[in-house]
């Protein structure tokens, strides 16, 4: 079966780094997505790795280990806007298959 | 930018309705997607479209739903006979060529809210 696993909830302040975990265990891999999204709006896309090793992109980056089925997006220079839910999601197949999601992170910037 | 559109933005329907969701992916993209959300879950894949027809459906996308692309830009979802449970935002996706690297850019997404 397909099981993406990441915290529910982080919290962090203004200027700080954080980082977040998804370890996922599916059939098939061809790709991790990071995806942000803001309450009642749409995922939009942050990063995507399909190799090991790190993906740097501005303030983001990402990180990929598919021997370990764990990635984590890291977000340096913390912004108050940056406070969204952050959705790790897995390609199984080809580039047009579906994406499987995590239940999202939920992360709250504060001052 | 190119983006996903879709309407309505919010909509609201009786239990038993049939409701249609309408989107219009980016102009030179061949794969499209419905994905839902219920408050507070998971985002989840419905259905997948390519070359005017179904390419993968997941086991929530049962009888009562279809999708159609109508005409050469919209593609539409329509719930048949509406539940309670439908209740969720509904995101319409594309990718251009499904290549390597490249990525579904969702639409703004429709609130469906069924009573």
């Amino acid at each position: 079966g397909q099981n993406i696993d990441q915290p529910t909830e982080m919290t962090a302040t203004e200027g700080a780094i954080v980082q977040i975990n998804c370890t996922y265990q599916t059939s098939g891999f061809n790709g991790l997505f990071w995806y942000q999204q803001h309450a009642g709006e749409a995922p939009t896309f942050l990063s995507y790795n399909v190799l090991d090793g790190l993906e740097e992109k501005g303030r983001f980056s990402s990180f990929l280990s598919r021997s370990k089925g764990y990635s984590y997006l890291l977000l340096k220079e913390l912004q108050m806007k940056d406070s969204a839910s952050y959705l790790c999601a897995v390609r199984e197949g080809p580039g047009y298959s579906t994406l499987t999601f995590g239940k999202g992170t939920m992360l709250l910037v504060s001052p | 930018e190119p983006e996903v559109t879709q309407t309505p933005s919010h909509q609201v329907t009786q239990m038993g309705q049939e409701v249609i969701l309408r989107c219009v992916p980016i102009s030179n993209h061949l794969y499209f997607y419905w994905y839902r959300q219920i408050l507070g879950q998971k985002v989840e894949f419905l259905v997948s479209f390519y070359n005017n027809e179904i390419s993968e459906k997941s086991e929530i996308f049962d009888d009562q739903f279809s999708v159609e692309r109508p005409d050469g830009s919209n593609f539409t979802l329509k719930i048949r006979s509406t539940k309670l449970e439908d209740s969720a935002m509904y995101f319409c996706a594309s990718v251009q060529t499904g290549g390597y690297g490249e990525t579904q850019y969702f639409g703004p997404g429709t609130r469906l809210l069924v009573l």
